[in-house]
C-alpha cells in the first residue's frame, strides 16, 4: 500500500523558515518524480514544485522560486521542502503527492498534508 | 506558464441530475489532464487521467472528455456523496504543473 506521510508543519513568524519532510513507502520511491502540492485556507489546489527522481531537475511555481528548496533522500525514501523567507500567503496545508504507479496518470497519491502557519 | 480555467465556478444541483464541468488550458496540453475530487478536510482523489481514463476504484458514473485546449468532467446521475469540489490538472510534462481554480458543487 502506498503511504505518503507529511511533517514539519507549525507556526512560525514572517520571514523565517521551516522545513517539511515527507516519508514515502509502498512503491519503488527512487523511481518516480514527487511532488509538493498546496492549498491555503479556503482557497484552491496549488502546485508548488517538483523533482526529478535523481534529483536532478527541480521546478517550481513563481511565486516561491528563491525562497523553497525542494530536495529528496532516495537512500531513505524521503523528500523534502526547505522553505525561507516565509510570507503571510505561504500559510497552507502543504501536501506530498506521487505520480505512482506511473507517470501518464498525474499525481494518484497524496498524504494527508502538514499545516504551514506564518503569523505573528 | 500554462493557465488553465474552469467553469462554473459553482453549480448547484441535485440528486439524480447530470452534471458537466468544463476545463480549459491556455495552450494544447494533448490529454494530459486529470480530475481530482476534494472533500473539505481531506486530500484531493484522483478521479480521471489522460484526459478520459477511469481511475481504479472510482464509480463509472464519472467520465472524463476532450484533448488539446478544452476538457469536461461528466457525472451522469449526481450522488449524495458527489457533493464536493472538483479540480483539474494539467501535467503537459513533469515539470511545471497546474491546477484549475475549482468547481465546487453544492445542493441545489
Amino acid at each position: 500500500e502506498v503511504q505518503l506521510v507529511e511533517s514539519g508543519g507549525g507556526l512560525v513568524q514572517p520571514g523565517g523558515s521551516l522545513r517539511l519532510s515527507c516519508a514515502a513507502s509502498g512503491f519503488p520511491f527512487s523511481k518516480f518524480w514527487m511532488s509538493w502540492v498546496r492549498q491555503a485556507p479556503g482557497k484552491g489546489l496549488e502546485w508548488v514544485a517538483n523533482i526529478k527522481p535523481d534529483g536532478s531537475e527541480k521546478y517550481y511555481v513563481d511565486s516561491v522560486k528563491g525562497r523553497f528548496t525542494i530536495s529528496r533522500d532516495n537512500a531513505k525514501n524521503s523528500v523534502h521542502l526547505q522553505m525561507n523567507s516565509l510570507r503571510a500567503e505561504d500559510t497552507a496545508i502543504y501536501y506530498c503527492a506521487s505520480p505512482y504507479p506511473s507517470g501518464n496518470n498525474g499525481l494518484p497519491a497524496w498524504g494527508q498534508g502538514t499545516l504551514v502557519t506564518v503569523s505573528t | 506558464d500554462i493557465q488553465m480555467t474552469q467553469s462554473p465556478s459553482t453549480l448547484s444541483a441535485s440528486v439524480g441530475d447530470r452534471v458537466t464541468i468544463t476545463c480549459r488550458a491556455s495552450q494544447s496540453i494533448s490529454s494530459w489532464l486529470a480530475w481530482y475530487q476534494q472533500k473539505p478536510g481531506k486530500a484531493p482523489n484522483l478521479l480521471i487521467y489522460m484526459a478520459s481514463y477511469l481511475e481504479s476504484g472510482v464509480p463509472s458514473r464519472f467520465s472524463g472528455s476532450g484533448s488539446g485546449t478544452e476538457f469536461t468532467l461528466t457525472i451522469s446521475s449526481l450522488q449524495p456523496d458527489d457533493f464536493a469540489t472538483y479540480y483539474c490538472l494539467q501535467y503537459n510534462s513533469f515539470r511545471i504543473f497546474t491546477f484549475g481554480p475549482g468547481t465546487k458543487v453544492d445542493v441545489k
